[in-house]
Protein backbone atom coordinates (compact mmCIF):
# COMPACT_ATOMS: atom_id res chain seq x y z
CA UNK A 1 0.00 0.00 0.00
CA UNK A 2 1.02 3.58 -0.54
CA UNK A 3 2.03 5.34 2.58
CA UNK A 4 2.55 9.07 1.12
CA UNK A 5 -0.25 11.47 -0.61
CA UNK A 6 0.71 14.51 -2.25
CA UNK A 7 -1.64 16.82 -3.22
CA UNK A 8 -2.37 18.36 -6.02
CA UNK A 9 -2.00 16.08 -8.53
CA UNK A 10 -1.11 18.48 -10.35
CA UNK A 11 0.14 21.99 -10.50
CA UNK A 12 0.45 24.51 -13.12
CA UNK A 13 2.27 28.12 -12.32
CA UNK A 14 4.06 30.55 -14.54
CA UNK A 15 7.56 30.98 -14.26
CA UNK A 16 8.90 32.85 -11.47
CA UNK A 17 6.42 31.76 -9.01
CA UNK A 18 6.83 29.17 -6.09
CA UNK A 19 5.03 26.27 -6.01
CA UNK A 20 4.01 23.99 -3.23
CA UNK A 21 3.26 20.50 -2.96
CA UNK A 22 2.37 18.57 0.19
CA UNK A 23 2.56 15.31 1.15
CA UNK A 24 0.65 13.41 3.96
CA UNK A 25 1.73 10.17 5.53
CA UNK A 26 -0.41 7.43 7.70
CA UNK A 27 2.49 6.15 9.92
CA UNK A 28 5.53 6.83 12.04
CA UNK A 29 8.22 7.38 9.77
CA UNK A 30 11.70 7.33 10.20
CA UNK A 31 12.73 9.72 7.72
CA UNK A 32 11.16 11.44 4.32
CA UNK A 33 12.37 12.13 1.21
CA UNK A 34 11.51 13.84 -1.93
CA UNK A 35 12.43 12.93 -5.34
CA UNK A 36 12.13 14.45 -8.67
CA UNK A 37 11.24 12.44 -12.45
CA UNK A 38 11.18 13.88 -15.59
CA UNK A 39 9.04 12.08 -18.05
CA UNK A 40 9.89 8.55 -18.70
CA UNK A 41 13.33 8.69 -16.51
CA UNK A 42 14.53 7.62 -13.47
CA UNK A 43 13.52 9.72 -10.18
CA UNK A 44 16.70 12.04 -8.62
CA UNK A 45 16.74 12.54 -4.91
CA UNK A 46 16.26 16.31 -4.01
CA UNK A 47 16.05 16.11 -0.42
CA UNK A 48 15.68 13.84 2.89
CA UNK A 49 14.21 15.19 6.52
CA UNK A 50 14.89 12.88 8.96
CA UNK A 51 11.73 12.84 11.45
CA UNK A 52 13.51 14.54 14.37
CA UNK A 53 13.86 17.75 11.86
CA UNK A 54 11.49 20.43 11.00
CA UNK A 55 13.11 22.17 8.28
CA UNK A 56 15.61 21.55 5.49
CA UNK A 57 16.56 23.85 2.75
CA UNK A 58 18.91 23.29 -0.63
CA UNK A 59 18.99 25.96 -2.93
CA UNK A 60 15.86 26.95 -4.21
CA UNK A 61 14.03 23.95 -2.32
CA UNK A 62 12.79 23.90 1.26
CA UNK A 63 11.24 21.87 2.87
CA UNK A 64 9.33 20.95 6.39
CA UNK A 65 8.55 18.27 8.15
CA UNK A 66 5.15 18.09 10.74
CA UNK A 67 5.14 14.36 12.50
CA UNK A 68 2.57 15.44 14.57
CA UNK A 69 -0.09 16.03 11.35
CA UNK A 70 2.03 13.58 9.32
CA UNK A 71 2.71 15.86 6.99
CA UNK A 72 5.73 17.12 4.87
CA UNK A 73 5.54 20.38 2.39
CA UNK A 74 8.02 20.89 -0.64
CA UNK A 75 8.48 24.38 -1.90
CA UNK A 76 10.10 25.86 -4.73
CA UNK A 77 11.34 29.17 -4.81
CA UNK A 78 11.19 31.53 -8.21
CA UNK A 79 10.60 28.64 -10.35
CA UNK A 80 12.12 28.23 -14.12
CA UNK A 81 10.77 26.04 -17.15
CA UNK A 82 13.49 23.43 -16.32
CA UNK A 83 11.38 22.87 -12.60
CA UNK A 84 8.86 21.13 -14.59
CA UNK A 85 8.67 17.40 -13.83
CA UNK A 86 6.54 14.75 -11.45
CA UNK A 87 7.41 15.41 -7.65
CA UNK A 88 7.02 12.21 -5.19
CA UNK A 89 7.75 12.25 -1.54
CA UNK A 90 9.09 8.59 -0.42
CA UNK A 91 8.58 7.79 3.70
CA UNK A 92 10.91 5.06 5.06
CA UNK A 93 9.60 4.07 8.66
CA UNK A 94 11.28 2.52 11.28
CA UNK A 95 12.16 -0.98 10.70
CA UNK A 96 16.00 -0.91 10.10
CA UNK A 97 17.72 -3.88 8.45
CA UNK A 98 20.03 -2.51 6.49
CA UNK A 99 18.54 -1.70 3.14
CA UNK A 100 15.91 1.28 3.67
CA UNK A 101 12.41 0.56 2.03
CA UNK A 102 10.96 3.45 0.90
CA UNK A 103 7.25 3.48 0.29
CA UNK A 104 6.15 6.53 -1.98
CA UNK A 105 3.12 8.73 -3.25
CA UNK A 106 1.48 9.14 -6.22
CA UNK A 107 2.92 12.24 -6.94
CA UNK A 108 2.72 15.66 -8.08
CA UNK A 109 3.04 16.84 -11.72
CA UNK A 110 4.19 20.65 -11.38
CA UNK A 111 4.29 22.17 -14.59
CA UNK A 112 6.44 25.86 -14.82
CA UNK A 113 4.83 27.57 -17.90
CA UNK A 114 7.07 29.89 -19.99
CA UNK B 1 31.16 7.45 -14.42
CA UNK B 2 29.85 6.10 -11.54
CA UNK B 3 25.92 5.34 -11.05
CA UNK B 4 23.41 2.82 -12.19
CA UNK B 5 23.17 1.09 -15.64
CA UNK B 6 19.66 -0.57 -16.63
CA UNK B 7 19.44 -2.46 -20.09
CA UNK B 8 17.48 -2.93 -22.45
CA UNK B 9 15.84 0.98 -22.46
CA UNK B 10 12.91 -0.45 -24.22
CA UNK B 11 11.71 -4.36 -24.41
CA UNK B 12 9.18 -5.96 -25.99
CA UNK B 13 7.66 -9.57 -24.78
CA UNK B 14 4.85 -11.43 -26.03
CA UNK B 15 2.21 -13.23 -23.90
CA UNK B 16 3.88 -15.99 -22.04
CA UNK B 17 7.49 -15.52 -22.36
CA UNK B 18 9.86 -14.52 -19.27
CA UNK B 19 12.41 -11.60 -19.62
CA UNK B 20 15.31 -10.61 -17.63
CA UNK B 21 16.16 -6.78 -17.05
CA UNK B 22 19.48 -6.14 -16.32
CA UNK B 23 20.63 -3.67 -13.77
CA UNK B 24 24.47 -3.10 -13.15
CA UNK B 25 25.72 -0.33 -10.59
CA UNK B 26 29.61 0.90 -10.23
CA UNK B 27 28.95 2.98 -6.65
CA UNK B 28 29.72 -0.19 -4.51
CA UNK B 29 26.73 -0.09 -2.74
CA UNK B 30 25.34 -3.08 -0.56
CA UNK B 31 21.63 -2.77 -1.57
CA UNK B 32 19.44 -2.54 -4.24
CA UNK B 33 16.47 -2.53 -5.17
CA UNK B 34 13.38 -3.57 -8.12
CA UNK B 35 10.32 -0.58 -8.02
CA UNK B 36 7.12 -1.09 -10.83
CA UNK B 37 5.74 2.36 -12.29
CA UNK B 38 2.79 2.29 -13.62
CA UNK B 39 1.85 5.94 -15.42
CA UNK B 40 0.33 8.26 -13.43
CA UNK B 41 1.27 6.18 -10.48
CA UNK B 42 3.89 6.10 -8.25
CA UNK B 43 6.51 3.57 -7.13
CA UNK B 44 5.75 0.16 -5.54
CA UNK B 45 8.58 -2.25 -4.15
CA UNK B 46 9.09 -5.81 -6.29
CA UNK B 47 12.29 -7.15 -4.74
CA UNK B 48 15.37 -5.60 -2.52
CA UNK B 49 18.61 -7.14 -1.27
CA UNK B 50 20.57 -5.74 1.19
CA UNK B 51 23.70 -8.16 0.86
CA UNK B 52 25.20 -10.54 -1.97
CA UNK B 53 23.11 -13.54 -2.16
CA UNK B 54 20.64 -12.49 0.18
CA UNK B 55 17.04 -10.83 -1.58
CA UNK B 56 13.64 -10.17 0.11
CA UNK B 57 9.83 -9.89 -1.47
CA UNK B 58 8.51 -6.11 -1.74
CA UNK B 59 5.37 -5.37 -1.67
CA UNK B 60 4.18 -6.92 -5.07
CA UNK B 61 6.94 -9.72 -5.98
CA UNK B 62 4.52 -12.03 -7.32
CA UNK B 63 5.16 -13.20 -10.96
CA UNK B 64 9.20 -11.84 -10.55
CA UNK B 65 12.31 -13.25 -9.36
CA UNK B 66 15.66 -12.12 -9.16
CA UNK B 67 18.99 -12.78 -7.91
CA UNK B 68 22.08 -11.40 -6.27
CA UNK B 69 25.43 -13.41 -7.11
CA UNK B 70 27.66 -10.39 -7.58
CA UNK B 71 27.06 -7.29 -5.48
CA UNK B 72 27.36 -4.62 -8.85
CA UNK B 73 24.33 -6.63 -10.46
CA UNK B 74 20.67 -7.22 -9.58
CA UNK B 75 18.83 -8.45 -12.74
CA UNK B 76 15.06 -9.06 -12.78
CA UNK B 77 13.17 -11.67 -14.37
CA UNK B 78 9.37 -11.38 -15.29
CA UNK B 79 8.18 -14.09 -15.36
CA UNK B 80 4.90 -15.63 -17.52
CA UNK B 81 3.20 -15.76 -14.08
CA UNK B 82 2.90 -11.80 -14.16
CA UNK B 83 -0.66 -10.78 -15.24
CA UNK B 84 -0.10 -7.34 -16.65
CA UNK B 85 3.67 -6.47 -16.79
CA UNK B 86 3.20 -3.44 -19.09
CA UNK B 87 4.83 -0.68 -16.56
CA UNK B 88 8.51 1.16 -16.12
CA UNK B 89 10.68 -0.84 -13.98
CA UNK B 90 13.31 1.11 -12.08
CA UNK B 91 16.28 -0.38 -10.07
CA UNK B 92 18.10 1.35 -7.45
CA UNK B 93 20.78 1.32 -4.87
CA UNK B 94 21.87 2.50 -1.67
CA UNK B 95 25.04 2.13 1.13
CA UNK B 96 23.78 0.58 4.04
CA UNK B 97 25.63 0.27 6.85
CA UNK B 98 23.77 -1.91 9.32
CA UNK B 99 21.71 -0.13 11.98
CA UNK B 100 21.85 3.29 10.12
CA UNK B 101 18.86 4.84 7.91
CA UNK B 102 18.90 7.90 6.04
CA UNK B 103 20.75 6.92 2.96
CA UNK B 104 19.99 8.39 -0.46
CA UNK B 105 18.93 5.64 -2.71
CA UNK B 106 20.42 6.83 -6.52
CA UNK B 107 17.98 5.21 -9.22
CA UNK B 108 18.75 3.83 -13.05
CA UNK B 109 17.11 5.84 -15.70
CA UNK B 110 14.40 2.96 -16.07
CA UNK B 111 13.33 -0.42 -18.43
CA UNK B 112 9.61 0.35 -20.04
CA UNK B 113 8.30 -3.12 -20.82
CA UNK B 114 5.18 -3.79 -23.35
CA UNK B 115 4.02 -6.77 -23.77
CA UNK B 116 2.82 -7.31 -27.23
Amino acid sequence: SQQGEEDPQALSIQEGENATMNCSYKTSINNLQWYRQNSGRGLVHLILIRSNEREKHSGRLRVTLDTSKKSSSLLITASRAADTASYFCATVSPVIQGAQKLVFGQGTRLTINP
Amino acid sequence: DGGITQSPKYLFRKEGQNVTLSCEQNLNHDAMYWYRQDPGQGLRLIYYSQIVNDFQKGDIAEGYSVSREKKESFPLTVTSAQKNPTAFYLCASSITPRGLSGNTIYFGEGSWLTVV
